[in-house]
């Protein structure tokens, strides 16, 4: 169990469209999605919380106009890339945490998508 | 908020022996603490998992151990196998975000490799 998914794994895009990264959990409801970029060689940087059916929580940072996230359902959020550039090729990772009572909850992360912009 | 520090950056060790990870963090309000290994071009995977109330777990050839008064966590894997090689991560969450979930901070990461 505990199963994330992300679509694309990979895409690779013109500098100036947008790009949309589906993150959908397979066998739990997600109450919280978190949405993470990771260069090369490097840990995890945590870009936005995102919580079903209310607006995203960003980091410090990260522009929000750029870096669109729906969290739609219980089971799916997206993250959209609008306009991008060279600059924001990254491997951008989503993870989810289970429904629950607890607020102390485990973090199951997706494969990630390879983003390259040319 | 939190900082999490992770060392070595690199291991090397023959297989069947063992690999030590260790990762010490700032604020004493984490209290969950998650292990994840990163294999190349793929998301992390959770391996194993402590909370503050545990001073140590253990599943088959892993374990984690937690010293809360000085704020030290480690990784521990035991009878290494080539298929161990990855980068593991270390991780804290601390609970400061009032009514919502706390959010993970990560260490640095370090590259185990296991030579056959």
């Amino acid at each position: 169990g505990a199963v994330v998914s992300q679509h694309p794994s990979w895409v690779i895009c013109k500098s100036g469209t947008s790009v949309k990264i589906e993150c959908r959990s397979l066998d739990f409801q997600a109450t919280t999605m978190f949405w993470y970029r990771q260069f090369p060689k490097q840990s995890l940087m945590l870009m936005a919380t995102s919580n079903e059916g209310s607006k995203a929580t960003y980091e410090q940072g990260v522009e929000k106009d750029k870096f669109l996230i729906n969290h739609a359902s219980l089971t799916l959020s997206t993250l959209t890339v609008t306009s991008a550039h060279p600059e924001d090729s990254s491997f951008y990772i989503c993870s989810a945490s289970r429904l629950g009572q607890i607020r102390i909850d485990t973090q199951y992360f997706g494969p990630g998508t390879r983003l390259t912009v040319l | 908020g939190e900082n999490v520090e992770q060392h070595p950056s690199t291991l090397s060790v023959q297989e069947g022996d063992s690999a030590v990870i260790k990762c010490t963090y700032s604020d004493s309000a984490s209290n969950y603490f998650p292990w994840y290994k990163q294999e190349l071009g793929k998301g992390p995977q959770l391996i194993i998992d402590i909370r503050s109330n545990v001073g140590e777990k253990k599943d088959q050839r892993i374990a984690v151990t937690l010293n809360k008064t000085a704020k030290h966590f480690s990784l521990h894997i035991t009878e290494t196998q080539p298929e161990d090689s990855a980068v593991y991560f270390c991780a804290a969450l601390l609970d400061d975000r009032g009514s919502t979930l706390g959010r993970l901070y990560f260490g640095r990461g370090t590259q185990l490799t296991v030579w056959p």
